[in-house]
């Protein structure tokens, strides 16, 4: 089966630790994208990578990075320097009618 | 802020109804589409409407696109207790070159009664 992937569907981490999520697709897609959403609210776009061993940043980058070695796969760290890490983080993956997005993490900061 | 705004932010309706989601947003756009999420899920798609259409249809669902006023709405027809969700427009807009980046609005959370 074709999909993305997101593990964990939960995380539980203490207060200024930093934390990667995956994000992993085998639908050889080019682009793939790292949203942040909270309660109540839409997705804010956080990076971008068009290609391998490229990424941008989207409007909400401080406190995050991402890697981009491989097509399929598109990790985010959230560091101690986010300063609001408990969220729901998506990621996505492009296809010609928009972003086919993942199941989503949950990352809670105790 | 936010370049999408739905309206209503909820809306509960009995099942059979019929449901209508207002979107408005700011700038140009290459296209709009709408989402739909169930609680602590990811987005599912829903529909694509280009800038230069002004409806389209899938199912039970119809959405309009009126650019000159910069808003669209969704309408599902004959809703369904499993339709209820929180619905999401998204606009296209080109950034960075040329990737088109989705601007989400705040949703509509749409519940169905039994």
């Amino acid at each position: 089966d074709g999909g993305i992937t997101q593990s964990p569907k939960y995380l539980f981490r203490k207060e200024g630790q930093n934390v990667t999520l995956s994000c992993e697709q085998n639908l050889n897609h080019d682009a793939m994208y790292w949203y942040r959403q909270d309660p109540g609210q839409g997705l804010r776009l956080i990076y971008y990578s068009q290609i391998v061993n490229d990424f941008q940043k989207g409007d909400i980058a401080e406190g995050y990075s991402v890697s981009r070695e491989k097509k399929e796969s598109f990790p985010l760290t959230v560091t101690s320097a986010q300063k609001n890490p408990t969220a729901f983080y998506l990621c996505a993956s492009s296809t010609p009618q928009g972003p086919l997005f993942g199941p989503g993490t949950r990352l809670t900061v105790l | 802020s936010q370049q999408g705004e739905e309206d209503p932010q909820a809306l509960s309706i009995q099942e059979g109804e019929n449901a209508t989601m207002n979107c408005s947003y700011k700038t140009s756009i290459n296209n709009l589409q709408w989402y739909r999420q169930n609680s602590g899920r990811g987005l599912v798609h829903l529909i694509l409407i280009r800038s230069n259409e002004r409806e389209k249809h899938s199912g039970r669902l119809r959405v309009t696109l009126d650019t000159s006023k910069k808003s669209s709405s969704l309408l599902i027809t004959a809703s369904r207790a499993a339709d209820t969700a929180s619905y999401f427009c998204a606009t296209a807009v080109v950034y960075g070159g040329a990737t088109n980046k989705l601007i989400f609005g705040t949703g509509t959370l749409l519940a169905v009664q039994p």
